[in-house]
C-alpha cells in the first residue's frame, strides 16, 4: 500500500545532542510537511517542501532544519535539542496538481524524548 | 486569517450513544473541510472530507455536512463504540501553493462500555 513512513517511531536523545528524524513516502506526492505536536494539541507546522522549494514557518526556531534529497525522502534535523523539543513529530504529504484531492496524508509520527 | 473552532473536550459517552462534535470555521472563499482522527500514540488519519457546500462526508459510520450558511462542519455518529475513543481534529484547507491545513484545537472522545 502507498503510504507515509516515519523512522524511528520512538527516539531518545540527550539534551544538546543533534538528532535526525526521517520520513519517506511511496505516494509520489510533491509536497511534504513537518509538524510538531505536543500533548494531543493541534499539530503545529514547522516547514514544508513544495517540490524542492523549502518554506519555513515564521515562528519555527532556527534549531530546526530540514532536508529533502529527493521526492521520496525528507529529514528533520534538530541541531541542539532542548527539553522543550520533546514532542511527537509528524510528517505529511499532499499532491498539488490538477485533478487531485489535495488532502494531507500523515505518517505514524516519531515520539522524541529529550533526557 | 483562517481559523477553526471545535468544542472543547473531553467528551465522555457510553457505548451506543449518539455523538456530535461541533466545528465552525472562518475563512474567505471556499475551503475544503476535513475531520482527522488520532488514536493514542499514532499519527493523524483522514476520517472524512467535504470539498464544497452541502457536501456530506462519511466514513465508518461518521458523517459531517459542509454548511456554508452556518460555516460549520459538525461530526456525528449514531452509535459510538469503545474503539472510537480518540482525539478528533477538524481542519480546513484552501487550495494554494503548499495546501496548508488550519486545524481546530482537537476534541478528545472517551467512550465507556
Amino acid at each position: 500500500d502507498a503510504m507515509v513512513i516515519q523512522n524511528p517511531r520512538y527516539q531518545v536523545t540527550q539534551f544538546g545532542k543533534p538528532v535526525t528524524l526521517s520520513c519517506s513516502q511511496t505516494l509520489n506526492h510533491n509536497v511534504m510537511y513537518w509538524y510538531q505536536q505536543k500533548s494531543s494539541q493541534a499539530p503545529k507546522l514547522l516547514f514544508h517542501y513544495y517540490d524542492k522549494d523549502f518554506n519555513n514557518e515564521a515562528d519555527t526556531p532556527d534549531n530546526f532544519q530540514s532536508r529533502r534529497p529527493n521526492t521520496s525522502f525528507c529529514f528533520l534535523d534538530i541541531r541542539s535539542p532542548g527539553l522543550g523539543d520533546a514532542a511527537m513529530y509528524l510528517c505529511a504529504t499532499s499532491i498539488d496538481r490538477a485533478s487531485s484531492s489535495y488532502e494531507q496524508y500523515f505518517g505514524p509520527g516519531t515520539r522524541l524524548t529529550v533526557t | 486569517g483562517d481559523s477553526v473552532t471545535q468544542m472543547e473536550g473531553p467528551v465522555t459517552l457510553s457505548e451506543e450513544a449518539f455523538l456530535t462534535i461541533n466545528c465552525t470555521y472562518t475563512a474567505t472563499g471556499y475551503p475544503s473541510l476535513f475531520w482527522y482522527v488520532q488514536y493514542p500514540g499514532e499519527g493523524l488519519q483522514l476520517l472524512l472530507k467535504a470539498t464544497k457546500a452541502d457536501d456530506k462526508g462519511s466514513n465508518k459510520g461518521f458523517e459531517a455536512t459542509y454548511r456554508k450558511e452556518t460555516t460549520s462542519f459538525h461530526l456525528e455518529k449514531g452509535s459510538v463504540q469503545v474503539s472510537d475513543s480518540a482525539v478528533y481534529f477538524c481542519a480546513l484547507l484552501r487550495y494554494n501553493a503548499g495546501n496548508m491545513l488550519t486545524f481546530g484545537g482537537g476534541t478528545r472522545l472517551m467512550v465507556k462500555p
